[in-house]
């Protein structure tokens, strides 16, 4: 099936530094998301994105984070400082082909900050 | 505000028996349900979906789910699991089915014992 992809799949940087995850999505699919799941809790959702827009973002979307996909290039997240709490597996997905709704997940980015 | 509940961490399964994982779901109006099951360092992947009509939904590889509205529960069911069904399983809603974000559970991690 639909596959999407997640560059690096484990990063790790020191707080204050600036990460960008990547996700290469479903070549036509038209909204894109970030989830956010520390270790033994829920995937939880960050925000979602659509034609160039952020549509909705969550409480855990703190104003150091953005996100793009320049030119329908890689849809990235990037945090700016980063923070001890940004540990967590970040989860890109994709949906919508003009037909189905459903939300295609990468495997995650696990990013550590020490 | 709508949550999922997964009162399993972890089940543990005979190869060849039948298998029920629980949801159960809290929210104004009735959502939109999803089951997903992620396999080891890969992403999420849609067993099934419940949005109206016959309460019981077939899902892939023999997967089965029971919506009920009284219970607020959307349990996942099959009658004969295999060793390949190891996984963890997500429960997860949304309130319009389309763009929206997900709404999780934590997970209940499946374990088939030969």
């Amino acid at each position: 099936g639909p596959k999407v992809l997640q560059i690096p799949s484990h990063q790790i940087i020191d707080m204050g530094q600036m990460v960008t995850l990547n996700c290469d999505p479903v070549s036509n699919h038209l909204y894109f998301y970030w989830y956010k799941q520390i270790l033994g809790q829920q995937m939880e959702f960050l925000v979602n994105f659509y034609n160039g827009k952020v549509m909705e973002k969550s409480k855990l979307f703190k104003d150091q984070f953005s996100v793009e996909r320049p030119d329908g290039s890689y849809f990235t997240l990037k945090i700016q400082p980063t923070a001890l709490e940004d540990s967590a597996v970040y989860f890109c997905a994709s949906s919508f082909d003009g037909d189905s709704y459903e939300q295609y997940f990468g495997p995650g980015t696990r990013l550590t900050v020490l | 505000a709508q949550s999922v509940t997964q009162p399993d961490a972890r089940v543990t399964v005979s190869e060849g028996a039948s298998l029920q994982l629980r949801c159960k779901y809290s929210s104004s109006v009735t959502p939109y349900l999803f089951w997903y099951v992620q396999y080891p360092r890969q992403g999420l992947q849609l067993l099934l979906k419940y949005y109206s009509g016959d309460p019981v939904v077939q899902g892939v590889n023999g997967f089965e789910a029971e919506f009920s509205k009284s219970n607020s529960s959307f349990h996942l069911r099959k009658a004969s699991v295999h060793w390949s069904d190891s996984a963890v399983y997500f429960c997860a809603v949304s309130m319009e089915g389309g763009a929206d974000r997900l709404t999780f559970g934590k997970g209940t991690q499946l374990i088939i014992q030969p």
